[in-house]
């Protein structure tokens, strides 16, 4: 079965960091572009940011850029978010996404995980 | 950024009823748009890619068109299952971005 399982999530203070972690299975994750994907509590969907298949190309929302990184170890199937001063409004589930296309940094978001919240709070 | 703005944000309807949502682009995305369906507590769900292809395993009473900066979701009968928010979003430019939702309910 394709399956992404976030971990990572939790309360941690304003100013603080946090690192997601994102596991891929049943698919060839070295073969695709991945991506963080948030939202807030009551607001809607927010892309966060995009790594390709290879690492060579990366991608940030700007509310993110200089703060967060995103990384991914293809020999453990294993994308990251590390977050550095968090920001109340920060607070969100945060969605690993898979992109569509073998080999292509798409932005179609073809298999979710479940998510993990992120509680950005004194 | 382009800015994607869905109508209505809200919409309760009876189930066998044609429902349409609509997505406004601020600009010319072609036909870069994908719409999600997303349950509360669930992951969500690509039901189109490319503004009218739908993804594998959606039902075909799903429908997508449009292009440029004017699309329309349908579900041609609704059901009860179908109760969920649906996002619009395009890829044409980064970054990506999705509309605000629109909240389904059932009357």
């Amino acid at each position: 079965e394709v399956q992404l399982v976030e971990s990572g999530g939790g309360p941690v203070k304003p100013g603080g960091s946090l690192r997601l972690s994102c596991a891929a299975s049943g698919f060839t994750f070295k073969s695709y572009s991945m991506n963080w994907v948030r939202q807030a509590p009551g607001k809607g969907l927010e892309w966060v940011s995009a790594i390709s298949s290879d690492s060579d190309y990366i991608y940030y929302a700007e509310s993110v850029r200089g703060r967060f990184t995103i990384s991914r170890d293809n020999a453990k199937s294993s994308l990251y978010l590390h977050m550095n001063s968090l920001r109340a409004e920060e607070t969100a589930v945060y969605y690993c996404a898979r992109d569509l296309v073998v080999g292509a940094t798409r932005g179609t978001f073809d298999i979710w995980g479940q998510g993990t919240m992120v509680i950005v709070s004194s | 950024d382009i800015q994607m703005t869905q109508s209505p944000s809200s919409l309760s309807a009876s189930v066998g009823d044609r429902v349409t949502i609509t997505c406004q682009a601020s600009q010319d995305v072609s036909r870069y748009l994908n719409w999600y369906q997303h349950k509360p507590g669930r992951a969500p769900k690509l039901l189109f890619y490319d503004a009218s292809n739908l993804q594998a395993g959606v039902p075909s009473r799903f429908s997508g068109s449009g292009s440029g900066t004017d699309f329309t979701f349908t579900i041609n009968s609704l059901q009860p299952e179908d109760i969920a928010t649906y996002y619009c979003q395009q890829f044409h430019t980064l970054p990506y971005t999705f509309g605000q939702g629109t909240k389904l309910e059932i009357k």
